[in-house]
């Protein structure tokens, strides 16, 4: 009974490098949410997607940050030209579906950029 | 404002209960939600309390929810050095979604 799976969960980047980070929802959800966790902070929200379609980025910076949840396959959230403020906890969450559903938490991705 | 607020640190002695606070910010939040952190895991959903109840409890937690104040908190009892961790409180706004915002943690020591 596998849970949200991301990967990887340590990522090092220089400054300037993509980063993709990748996220499994459970078994049947449809729903994923990205956070993100600076350090010594909590936890502020990113982006929320359904299959295929965004339905609320009011989190996400402007630049330099996407997200998608492909038909097939896991949830990507890409940031480029990466800069030391990214370095970050990045947690997916995942849940069926409806406005009452518990999220389901992934163990989360620690990028470090150099 | 936007913000949910909890208090950054608590230190309790082992046996002894914790109390950990939170304010959240909106009125018609339909869920408040308890998740858990230990160093370099993710979270894990501890309890929740719909927005119409007042208390409830679960083993060693009890969730109290003060509507009018908008404050809830989180009571553990005879609390282990296991429970150390971050605690988070979260509410859910009801955006269509389940748009769920979280405090800023807090982090709860206990000594043995």
């Amino acid at each position: 009974n596998a849970g949200v799976m991301q990967n990887p969960r340590h990522l090092v980047r220089r400054r300037g490098q993509e980063a993709r980070l990748r996220c499994s929802p459970v078994k049947g959800h449809s729903h994923v949410y990205w956070y993100r966790q600076l350090p010594e902070e909590g936890l502020k929200f990113m982006v929320y997607l359904q299959k295929e379609n965004i339905i609320d980025e009011s989190g996400m910076p402007k630049e330099r940050f996407s997200a998608e949840f492909p038909k097939e396959g896991p949830s990507i959230l890409r940031i480029q030209q990466v800069v030391r403020g990214d370095s970050a906890a990045y947690f997916c969450a995942s849940s069926p579906a409806g406005a009452n559903e518990k999220l389901f938490f992934g163990s989360g991705t620690q990028l470090s950029v150099l | 404002g936007e913000d949910v607020e909890q208090s950054l640190f608590l230190s309790v002695r082992e046996g002894d209960s914790s109390v950990i606070n939170c304010t959240y910010t909106d009125s018609s939040s339909t869920y408040l939600y308890w998740y858990k952190q230990e160093p370099g895991a993710g979270l894990q959903l501890l309890t929740y309390i719909f927005s119409n109840m007042d208390m409830k409890q679960d083993q060693r937690l009890t969730v109290l929810l003060n509507k009018k104040d908008k404050h809830l908190s989180l009571r553990i009892a005879d609390t282990q050095t296991g429970d150390s961790a971050i605690y988070f409180c979260a509410e859910v706004r009801p955006r269509g979604y389940q748009k769920v915002t979280f405090g800023t943690g807090t982090k709860l020591q206990v000594i043995p």
